[in-house]
């Protein structure tokens, strides 16, 4: 299965603390991206980081992509109450642009 | 940037009964479009994926389809359903750029 898996499962932290959580995927890839979902939501898109890239920054988050290893890692800086959400990579394959997978996703919750 | 559309937001139906849900988008043309459905505190699973009008592929082998008549919506039904088919159902659609637009989603409870 192309899916990637997040690590952790769930994770706790306090207001103005690092939240960082992993990815593992197992092809090779085109892209992988960062989403979050807040309860009963869709999703919404965070980053983009491409299988020649190996970080990538947008405001508050860092993505970092190690194709060696099949992983990346979402790090979200001084966090606040509002992060608190599931946040999900999501592939895309060599062969096939079109599919987009999912790991299983990151429970942060995120304490005021 | 674009903007999806589905409805209902919830929707509870007994076994056996059919299903439609659909799915708009604006904002953007000739979109790829993806069903994806997620079991609760789970990630998502691909169900079905469009390219163009009429053309969808099927991930799953299941109790489910999809159709596209028109560029910008995607249907997704089922003639009878079963108790596994319980979930939420998302759409989404695929920009230039390769990032995808989610609508709200349908929760769907099938008693």
């Amino acid at each position: 299965s192309q899916q990637g898996e997040e690590d952790p499962q769930a994770l706790s932290i306090q207001e103005g603390e690092n939240a960082t959580m992993n990815c593992s995927y197992k092809t090779s890839i085109n892209n992988l991206q960062w989403y979050r979902q807040n309860s009963g939501r869709g999703l919404v898109h965070l980053i983009l980081i491409r299988s020649n890239e190996r970080e990538k920054h947008s405001g508050r988050l860092r993505v970092t992509l190690d194709t060696s290893k099949k992983s990346s890692s979402l790090l979200i800086t001084a966090s606040r109450a509002a992060d608190t959400a599931s946040y999900f990579c999501a592939t895309t394959s060599g062969s096939n642009f079109n599919k987009f997978y999912f790991g299983s996703g990151t429970k942060l919750n995120v304490k005021p | 940037s674009q903007t999806i559309h589905q409805w209902p937001a919830t929707l509870v139906q007994p076994v056996g009964s059919p299903l439609s849900l659909e799915c708009t988008v604006e904002g953007t043309s000739n979109p790829n479009l993806y069903w994806y459905r997620q079991a609760a505190g789970r990630g998502l699973q691909l169900l079905f994926y469009s390219v163009g009008i009429g053309q969808i592929s099927s991930e799953v082998p299941q109790n489910l389809s999809a159709s596209r008549p028109q560029d910008r919506q995607f249907i997704l039904s089922s003639k009878k359903l079963l108790l596994s088919d319980s979930g939420f159902y998302l759409c989404a659609s695929r920009d230039n750029n390769e990032k995808l637009f989610f609508g709200s989603g349908t929760q769907l409870s099938v008693l």
